[in-house]
């Protein structure tokens, strides 16, 4: 069946552009998070959803982030007013809850490039 | 709070040689511990996992682990290394959303 898919796959943009990264989950997959790999700095959590419920958003850097899902499908992570620190690549998982011992299921990333 | 510290961020192995990836957690509650692979330019794929029962994890692609809870360890080890293991390693802890270690970059040599 299909994996996670992650679009675009390379984004470059200007500082202090808004940038949209889409990410569609593995169909039946109530959970959903979004991590950053930043080079050097591993890899950071930033948001999940989980059905219904309020999103975790401990993660998130700074108010410049924001994610939304809907229902439970396709979620988008904005990005306002990019600086140079943006520069990651964005992944996607989704599992079939949030639950701890659910396998999360990784697509392969939009590596965003800010100038 | 939960962390996880993978020992050596470089691991340099002959081909056929064993593979040792060292992960040590931080709890006082069992936790449920992941390793992932993450080959260049692609997304994280689980290699196996740890949350409750037996200790030994058997993995894909002939990696295992071992949960010690003595030991606060949860080593991966391949017997023989393959060209098709170069790769980073990840351990990660899972408390509803992943916490990672830093990572080991493999290599192996011919």
């Amino acid at each position: 069946g299909a994996g996670v898919s992650q679009s675009p796959s390379n984004k470059v943009t200007e500082k202090g552009k808004d940038v949209e990264l889409r990410c569609d989950p593995i169909s039946g997959h109530t959970a959903l998070y979004w991590y950053r790999q930043r080079l050097g700095q591993g890899l950071e959590f930033l948001i999940y959803f989980q059905g219904n419920s309020a999103p975790d958003k401990s993660g998130l850097p700074s108010d410049r982030f924001s994610a939304e899902r809907t229902g439970e499908s396709v979620s988008t992570l904005t990005i306002q007013r990019t600086q140079q620190e943006d520069s990651a690549v964005y992944l996607c998982a989704s599992s079939l809850s949030v639950e701890s011992y659910n396998e999360q299921f990784f697509g392969p990333g939009t590596r965003l490039t800010v100038l | 709070a939960q962390s996880v510290t993978q020992l050596g961020s470089h691991v340099s192995v002959s081909e056929g040689a064993l593979v040792l990836l060292r992960c040590n957690y931080s709890s006082s509650v069992p936790p449920y511990l992941f390793w992932y692979v993450q080959y260049p330019n692609q997304g994280l794929q689980l290699l196996l996992k740890y949350t409750t029962g037996a200790t030994l994890v058997k993995g894909i692609n002939g990696f295992e682990a071992e949960f010690k809870k003595s030991e606060t360890s949860f080593h991966l080890t391949k017997p023989s290394a393959h060209m098709s293991d170069a790769a980073e390693y990840f351990c990660a802890h899972n408390d509803y959303k992943l916490s990672f270690g830093a990572g080991t970059t493999v290599t192996v040599r011919a």
